[in-house]
């Protein structure tokens, strides 16, 4: 049974770029949650998608933006980037139906704004 | 972004000793989660909480959910090297349309084991 599944792994941009990252989640999971780790920090909420749209955001600017396939893969993507981007972004995967389901972490893309 | 209060920022202990670390947050949630996150991994959930006053162990580990639903916290027994990492307490709140919110997260406890 595949986790969460991100990729690519690591990234390296430069400022002004774009950059689209990909999620697979885990399976039997409809709903999938972005998160974003600056070093030492614990992860910040960007957004969520179910049903292909977005439910729900976080403190984050519209460069930050996403999008959610009909096989509840997900993508984020950030236009305009800046050096204060460059973060480990993290994919999480949940059942939505039942309340009790917890969010299940993949290992993230290490992204590098230069 | 809001984060919870979570202390203490780092920890050094001996093996074979207990752990014991806490989360608070303002505002009330309805689920608290504990994830342990090791370097180049993504966080990895070790306990979920979705009742207040509950306690609930897996191994060696035991959480509870606070009674004001504003705190958690976590105690590990007999740790061992591979305890090592960083723990983080997340809180999550009922979503409008029945779903449950994205997770606020802790800044985090490091846990370093001395020999």
């Amino acid at each position: 049974d595949a986790g969460v599944t991100q990729s690519p792994t690591h990234l390296i941009k430069t400022r002004g770029q774009q950059v689209t990252l990909r999620c697979s989640p885990k399976s039997g999971h409809d709903t999938v949650s972005w998160y974003q780790q600056a070093l030492g920090q614990g992860p910040q909420f960007i957004f969520q998608y179910y049903e292909e749209e977005e439910r729900q955001r976080g403190n984050f600017p519209d460069r930050f933006s996403g999008h959610q396939f009909p096989n509840y893969s997900s993508e984020l993507n950030v236009n305009a980037l800046l050096l204060g981007d460059s973060a480990l972004y993290l994919c999480a995967s949940s059942s939505t139906g039942a309340f009790n389901q917890p969010q299940h972490f993949g290992d993230g893309t290490r992204l590098s704004i230069l | 972004g809001q984060q919870l209060n979570q202390s203490p920022q780092s920890m050094f202990i001996q093996e074979g000793e207990d752990v014991s670390m806490n989360c608070t947050s303002s505002s009330i949630f309805n689920t608290w989660l504990w994830y342990k996150q090791d370097p180049g991994e993504g966080p990895v959930l070790l306990i979920a909480l979705y009742k207040a006053g509950e306690l609930t162990s897996n191994g060696r580990l035991t959480a509870q959910f606070g009674i004001t639903r504003k705190d958690s916290f976590l105690n590990i027994s007999a740790s061992i090297p591979s305890d090592v990492g960083i723990y983080f307490c997340a809180g999550q709140k009922r979503g409008s349309g029945g779903g449950a919110d994205g997770l606020t997260f802790g800044k985090g406890t490091h846990l370093i084991i001395q020999p």
